[in-house]
């Protein structure tokens, strides 16, 4: 299954909303959707699993919707720890597949 | 705390093999499927492998199937990565993490700090 994510970079700044999409080759059950941040030179780090649950420990200003094909990972308000890339994996189907990235930088 | 801790990286020549570990702490590392997942230098993430928690299953992403063998060591609370026949494109920083179940199909929820393999002549 390849996972395709948009847009390649989003330009913003703190206190704005960003969404970002993942959208896959084929359909996914919802509950094998996962979202990553990773900042330069730290390994990644689990946000959200199953499309819409939340990791422990990550602010409630992060948030995951969507089935099927299409999914999106919305930070309510930037702060600035979160500008770094984020991944989408799907962890159901063999191979497990990441999307390419989004790097959300600071405008 | 929860801690998983990479190494055996290093520069190899191609058609050569290397091992890598990832000694677990911190948890019940016998009760979790582990993975490895790669990132090439300046690139995205790439899943590599993973195998349940008893041992018992393995699978591999397309590129390293047939060359790249994972294993584990329960006693040990240690994860292993046997690479052969190793090639440029396998240059990159390996990650070992751990799946939030017993088998593969689950999110990554803890990841090591990486280890480098450098495949050059």
């Amino acid at each position: 299954i390849v996972l395709t994510q948009s847009p390649g970079t989003l330009s913003l700044s703190p206190g704005e909303r960003a969404t970002l999409s993942c959208r896959a080759s084929r359909s996914l059950s919802s509950t094998d959707l996962a979202w990553y941040q990773q900042k330069p030179g730290q390994a990644p780090k689990l946000l959200i699993y199953a499309a819409s649950s939340r990791a422990t420990g990550i602010p409630d200003r992060f948030s995951g919707s969507g089935s099927g094909t299409d999914f999106t990972l919305t930070i309510s308000r930037l702060e600035p720890e979160d500008f770094a890339v984020y991944y989408c994996q799907q962890y159901g189907n063999s191979p497990r597949t990441f999307g390419q990235g989004t790097k959300v930088e600071i405008k | 705390q929860m801690q998983l801790v990479e190494s055996g990286g290093g520069v190899v020549q191609p058609g050569r093999s290397l091992r890598l570990s990832c000694e677990a702490s911190g948890f019940t590392f016998s009760r979790s499927g582990m993975h490895w997942v790669r990132q090439a230098p300046g690139k995205g993430l790439e899943w590599v492998a993973v195998i349940w928690y008893d041992g018992s299953h393995e699978d591999y992403g397309d590129s390293v199937k047939g060359r790249f063998t994972v294993s584990r060591d329960n006693s040990k609370k240690t994860l292993f990565l046997q690479m052969n026949s190793l090639r440029g494109e396998d240059t990159a920083v390996y990650y070992c993490a751990r799946g939030l179940g017993t088998g593969s199909s689950y999110p990554l929820d803890l990841w090591g700090q990486g280890t480098l393999v450098t495949v050059s002549s």
